[in-house]
């Protein structure tokens, strides 16, 4: 399965600049779900969108749902240093378990 | 705040041996789940535990492993026979919603050495 797939970017950005990354999927799902995690760390919980949702807002992150298209973004805000880190998404549908893309590498240049 | 712990957090061990990894799942949660992420890969779904039996497990699962919940608060996954390839850090996750509709919360992983 390729589901919870984004698309594979390293993305190098200066400290208050917006970073935006990617996320599409094959298969009907319940949710979708964004993680972080720093170098050989755990995964850290960021967002939860549910499929009858298009849009969600926490703190800085912005998560938008397009089922139509089976996609997904993470738009972080005004981005510091500590966002240097590695982003999955993973999509949840039914029978609990969690597909996990490949992950987008960020990092924020101070 | 409640979290997922897992010991130990590094674990190393020779071909053949058996290891055992530990989870404490948050307190009043009833989902329990292993993933495992081979270092630069993807993170993979194991298992899903719930009612003190497994729920789901994926391809990856096979024989050489088992989970268990001994008592009210842990939850293992015990390789029985450990790989080379089963080098990789091991995540374990709860949450407490029927269906996968909820937040898994996971924690911190045990990394896994295999030699």
């Amino acid at each position: 399965s390729q589901q919870g797939e984004e698309d594979p970017q390293a993305l190098s950005i200066q400290e208050g600049e917006n970073a935006t990354m990617n996320c599409s999927y094959k298969t009907s799902i319940n949710n979708l779900q964004w993680y972080r995690q720093n170098s050989g760390r755990g995964l850290v919980h960021l967002i939860l969108i549910r499929s009858n949702e298009r849009e969600k807002h926490s703190g800085r992150l912005r998560v938008t749902l397009d089922t139509s298209k089976k996609s997904s973004s993470l738009l972080i805000t005004a981005s510091r240093a500590a966002d240097t880190a590695s982003y999955f998404c993973a999509t949840g549908r039914g029978n609990n378990r969690l597909a996990f893309g490949k992950g987008n590498q960020v990092v924020v240049i101070p | 705040e409640p979290e997922v712990t897992q010991t130990p957090s590094h674990q190393v061990t020779q071909m053949g041996q058996e290891v055992i990894l530990r989870c404490v799942p948050i307190s009043n949660h009833l989902y329990f789940y292993w993933y495992r992420q081979i270092l630069g890969q993807k993170v993979e779904f194991l298992v899903s535990f719930y009612n003190n039996e497994i729920s789901e497990k994926s391809e990856i699962f096979d024989d050489q492993f088992s989970v268990e919940r001994p008592d009210g608060s842990n939850f293992t996954l015990k390789i029985r026979s450990t790989k080379l390839e089963d080098s990789a850090m091991y995540f374990c996750a709860s949450n407490g919603v029927a269906g996968g509709k909820d937040t898994q919360y996971f924690g911190p992983g045990t990394r896994l050495t295999v030699l």
